[in-house]
C-alpha cells in the first residue's frame, strides 16, 4: 500500500530564511504528488501539484517542489519565509488519475521574527 | 477556480443526535467526493469516497451505518453522523474532484455533547 512520510512534525524558520519541507512516499510506479496548506480550523488549500513532466514545480506563494524518482521525494522549498507562511503543511499521494489521496502527517511550520 | 462549499463550519450537538454536514460543488461537476476526519494535531484520513448516483465506498474501520453518504446529484453530496456520540468529535472535510485535481472544502469541526 502507498505511504507518505513527512518526518518532521515541527520545524521553526525565522522570517526571511530559506525553507524545506520533506516529503517521501512510498509507490511502485509514479505518483501524483501534491502539497497543501491548512491554517487552524480552515479547509486546506493547494500550493502545487506534480503529474509528469519538469520535475521541478513552481507553485502559488513562491513555493516550489522537487520531484526526485530515484529518492521517492517530493520535497518543498521557499527561498524567503514570511510569518504568514505560519501554518501546517501536508504532502498527499494519489495512486491513479482522480482516484484517492493519501496523506503525510503534516509538518508545522511556525516562523519566528 | 473551482469552489468547494461545506456547511456548516461548527456544529454542536447533543449525544444521541444526528448531524448533516453538506459539500457542495459551486463551479463544476464533481462526480466523486471524498470524506475526511482529522483530529487534534493529526493528518486527514480518508473516511469514504462518494460517486454521484451510486453507493459509498467506505474505507476500512469506517462504520457506514454511522457514518451516511448521499451523493444524488453532481453538486452536492452528504454525510450525516447518527447517533453521534462524544467519541466521534472531529473536524470533517470533504474533497471534490476536478479532473485530476482536488478541492477541499473549508472543514467542519463536530462536537458532541
Amino acid at each position: 500500500a502507498q505511504s507518505v512520510t513527512q518526518p518532521d512534525i515541527h520545524i521553526t524558520v525565522s522570517e526571511g530564511a530559506s525553507l524545506e519541507l520533506r516529503c517521501n512516499y512510498s509507490y511502485g510506479a509514479t505518483p501524483y504528488l501534491f502539497w497543501y496548506v491548512q491554517s487552524p480550523g480552515q479547509g486546506l488549500q493547494l500550493l502545487l501539484k506534480y503529474f509528469s513532466g519538469d520535475t521541478l514545480v513552481q507553485g502559488i506563494k513562491g513555493f516550489e517542489a522537487e520531484f526526485k524518482r530515484s529518492q521517492s521525494s517530493f520535497n518543498l522549498r521557499k527561498p524567503s519565509v514570511h510569518w504568514s507562511d505560519a501554518a501546517e503543511y501536508f504532502c498527499a499521494v494519489g495512486m491513479e488519475y482522480g482516484n484517492k489521496l493519501v496523506f503525510g502527517a503534516g509538518t508545522i511550520l511556525r516562523v519566528k521574527s | 477556480g473551482a469552489v468547494v462549499s461545506q456547511h456548516p463550519s461548527r456544529v454542536i450537538c447533543k449525544s444521541g443526535t444526528s448531524v448533516k454536514i453538506e459539500c457542495r460543488s459551486l463551479d463544476f461537476q464533481a462526480t466523486t467526493m471524498f470524506w475526511y476526519r482529522q483530529f487534534p494535531k493529526q493528518s486527514l484520513m480518508l473516511m469514504a469516497t462518494s460517486n454521484e448516483g451510486s453507493k459509498a465506498t467506505y474505507e476500512q474501520g469506517v462504520e457506514k451505518d454511522k457514518f451516511l453518504i448521499n451523493h444524488a446529484s453532481l453538486t452536492l453530496s452528504t454525510l450525516t453522523v447518527t447517533s453521534a456520540h462524544p467519541e466521534d468529535s472531529s473536524f470533517y472535510i470533504c474533497s471534490a474532484r476536478e479532473g485530476a485535481g482536488y478541492t477541499f472544502g473549508s472543514g467542519t469541526r463536530l462536537t458532541v455533547v
